[in-house]
C-alpha cells in the first residue's frame, strides 16, 4: 500500500517549458488536491478534485491546469513554466470527513 | 488570510511535554481544528482533530477551551524526532465547491537534548 506516491521528486526547468507533475494513489480516495508551498510559508491550495471528472480551483490556480480522469490520477500541468513558480508542490486526498494523506512532495526550479 | 494564529517557533527540552498554541477566534460551529506536521520538507502528517470535546491520540492530546476559539496540542514527553514545524487549521466537516483549507505559516517546534 504506497499511499500517495508524486513523481518527479525533483525537477528543474526553464522559464516557458511545459512539464506534468503526477500523482497516484491507492487508497480509492475520491477528493485529491495540489498544494504549493514556498519557503518559510503555510500551503496554498492550487486545484482540487472531489471525484473523476470533477476539477475545480484552489487559491492559486493561475498557470497550472489538471484533470481528473480516474479515481487514481491527478496530474498537475505547467503550461508556461516561471520562476515564480519555482516551490515544493503537494498532493493530498481525503476521503469525506477524514484527515489529508500527503505525498512526499516534487521539488521544482525554474530557472 | 490564515485562520488561525500560532507562535512562529517554540523550543522544549527532550522527555519534557511541549504545549503548542493556536488561536482561531472566528472558528464557526461546523468546523474541527486540525493539527498536522511537517518534518524536515516531507509531506504533512496528520497528528489530530476535534470538534469541542478534548481529544487523545497515540500522538498527542488536543485541548480545545470551552469557548472553542483556541486550543493547545500536547506533545507528552517529546522526543528529538518531534522537531518539525506544527499547523494547526480549522476546516468545516463538509467538503462543497468552496472548499479550502488555509494553512498559516506554523509554529516550529525545536526539541533540545
Amino acid at each position: 500500500n504506497a499511499g500517495v506516491t508524486q513523481t518527479p521528486k525533483f525537477q528543474v526547468l526553464k522559464t516557458g517549458q511545459s512539464m506534468t507533475l503526477q500523482c497516484a494513489q491507492d487508497m480509492n480516495h475520491e477528493y485529491m488536491s495540489w498544494y504549493r508551498q514556498d519557503p518559510g510559508m503555510g500551503l496554498r491550495l492550487i486545484h482540487y478534485s472531489v471525484g473523476a471528472g470533477i476539477t475545480d480551483q484552489g487559491e492559486v490556480p493561475n498557470g497550472y491546469n489538471v484533470s481528473r480522469s480516474t479515481t487514481e490520477d491527478f496530474p498537475l500541468r505547467l503550461l508556461s513554466a516561471a520562476p515564480s513558480q519555482t516551490s515544493v508542490y503537494f498532493c493530498a486526498t481525503q476521503e469525506l470527513n477524514s484527515p489529508l494523506h500527503f505525498g512526499n512532495g516534487t521539488r521544482l526550479t525554474v530557472t | 488570510d490564515a485562520k488561525t494564529t500560532q507562535p512562529p517557533s517554540m523550543d522544549c527540552a527532550e522527555g519534557r511535554a511541549a504545549n503548542l498554541p493556536c488561536n482561531h477566534s472566528t472558528i464557526s460551529g461546523n468546523e474541527y481544528v486540525y493539527w498536522y506536521r511537517q518534518i524536515h520538507s516531507q509531506g504533512p502528517q496528520y497528528i489530530i482533530h476535534g470538534l469541542k470535546n478534548n481529544e487523545t491520540n497515540e500522538m498527542a492530546s488536543l485541548i480545545i477551551t470551552e469557548d472553542r476559539k483556541s486550543s493547545t496540542l500536547i506533545l507528552p514527553h517529546a522526543t528529538l524526532r518531534d522537531t518539525a514545524v506544527y499547523y494547526c487549521i480549522v476546516r468545516a466537516v463538509y467538503m462543497d465547491s468552496n472548499y479550502q483549507l488555509i494553512w498559516g505559516a506554523g509554529t516550529k517546534l525545536i526539541i533540545k537534548p
